[in-house]
């Protein structure tokens, strides 16, 4: 069975520019969850969305926006880039809401603002 | 404070030793704990779960002590593969914000023959 898949796997960007990031759960899960990990430190929860709605949101500004699709895949938005805003953004996904439930990771996406 | 925090470590050890790392949380409301493991460069990926009861895998045993609010993970004779970044993960269920997990900063450990 594939795992939770993440596009791009890495990513350049401009300080100012937008980017959006997509992340495929695992077939059956109805929840993902994305995380911002700066090197040296741990995940930061960004969102988690559950049935197409979002369901937490972590200590980041409004520039970071999110969604879930109906076939449950889910796509990070993030306005206005800024140099801080480069980090591993890891995706999770799993059955239901992750307050319980294990959560998978994808392998990331690797943004570089410059 | 921070909501969760980890032994800064790293952790270097020889091939054989027993290491234990600690975790602790400041939401005593919280209700669900996790340790996972980080390769380096990699995702990460659960090794367990800690249950209120204490729970073993194995080499690695999980402890939850929720009047000290702090979670333990216990790894004997190491191997050289358990060389990784330890991660101590809470959940502090539903609030105002909804959801959402919390990932302490990891404990390195380096294990060497």
């Amino acid at each position: 069975d594939a795992g939770v898949t993440q596009s791009p796997t890495h990513l350049i960007k401009t300080r100012g520019q937008h980017v959006t990031l997509r992340c495929s759960p695992i077939s059956g899960h109805k929840s993902v969850s994305w995380y911002q990990q700066v090197l040296g430190q741990g995940p930061q929860f960004i969102f988690q969305y559950y049935e197409k709605e979002e369901r937490g949101r972590g200590n980041f500004p409004d520039r970071f926006s999110a969604r879930q699709f109906p076939n449950y895949s889910s796509e990070l938005n993030v306005n206005a880039l800024l140099l801080g805003d480069s980090a591993l953004y890891l995706c999770a996904s799993s059955l239901g809401l992750a307050g319980g439930d294990t959560q998978y990771f994808g392998p990331g996406t690797r943004l570089t603002v410059l | 404070r921070k909501e969760v925090e980890q032994d800064p470590g790293p952790f270097n050890v020889p091939e054989g030793a027993t290491v234990a790392f600690n975790c602790t949380y400041s939401n005593s409301a919280s209700q669900s704990f996790f340790w996972y493991r980080q390769d380096c460069r990699k995702e990460p990926k659960l090794l367990m779960s800690v249950y209120s009861s204490g729970n073993e895998d194995g080499r690695f045993t999980a402890q939850l002590n929720r009047a000290s609010q702090y979670i333990s993970l216990l790894i004997r004779d190491s191997k050289l593969s358990d060389s990784a970044t330890y991660l101590c993960v809470v959940n502090p269920g539903p609030n105002t914000g909804g959801f959402k997990t919390i990932f302490g900063a990891g404990t390195r450990l380096f294990v060497k023959a």
